[in-house]
């Protein structure tokens, strides 16, 4: 089956600690997206990517790192930079070309101890 | 620069009644608009998207949406409720992909319905 996965599904942060969020695809698609999901506030762009080995800043990148190795992997990084890291966390995935659909992943839960 | 208002963040309704979530856009080119649907703790699944042709959208599970240019709404029905329609919904309109192909979402609408 296709599909996006996310993990893990509760992630818990200590103060200082840098955390990985990890997402894999297997859509074979070339673009990836992270987004955060904060209650009212709908879903915020932290970074995309289009190609492997590149990647661009979302709307708010700040405190947050990723890479983009393999085509089918994006994983995300929450840096001690992040002070408000406590949030739901969403990976997508599309094909190229405008209109096209993102597939999201179940989402990752980040609580900060 | 583009965005999504979603009318009501909290909607109620009997189950059998019309569910109606409103949806007015921004846009500096032809919008694509979607309409996802999130159940507690997971992640968003699409109901339905408009991208050029019928303005008249119909999607899964009974939901339909209707693209009005003029209105710059597109707004999100169904003719009757069930109980499994309890979700949260979100409207985005997608930016190009040479901007990134990101989607701008709208603040999302919750959907109780009540026996």
């Amino acid at each position: 089956d296709g599909g996006i996965t996310q993990s893990p599904k509760y992630l818990f942060r200590k103060e200082g600690q840098n955390v990985t969020l990890s997402c894999e695809q297997n859509l074979n698609h070339d673009a990836m997206y992270w987004y955060r999901q904060d209650p009212g506030q709908g879903l915020r762009l932290i970074y995309y990517s289009h190609i492997v080995n590149d990647f661009q800043k979302g709307d708010i990148a700040e405190g947050y790192s990723v890479s983009r190795e393999k085509k089918e992997s994006f994983p995300l990084t929450v840096t001690s930079a992040q002070k408000n890291p406590t949030a739901f966390y969403l990976c997508a995935s599309t094909n190229r070309g405008r209109g096209e659909t993102q597939y999201f992943g179940p989402g990752t839960r980040l609580l900060v101890l | 620069a583009q965005s999504v208002t979603q009318l009501g963040s909290h909607v109620s309704v009997s189950e059998g009644a019309l569910v109606l979530l409103r949806c007015n856009y921004s846009s500096s080119v032809p919008p694509y608009l979607f309409w996802y649907v999130q159940y507690p703790n997971q992640g968003l699944q699409l109901l339905l998207k408009y991208t050029t042709g019928a303005t008249l959208v119909k999607g899964i599970n009974g939901f339909e949406a209707e693209f009005k240019k003029s209105e710059t709404s597109f707004h999100l029905t169904k003719p009757s409720a069930h109980m499994s329609d309890a979700a949260e919904y979100f409207c985005a309109v997608s930016e190009g992909y040479n901007q990134g192909g990101k989607l701008i979402f709208g603040q999302g609408t919750e959907l109780s319905v009540k026996p």
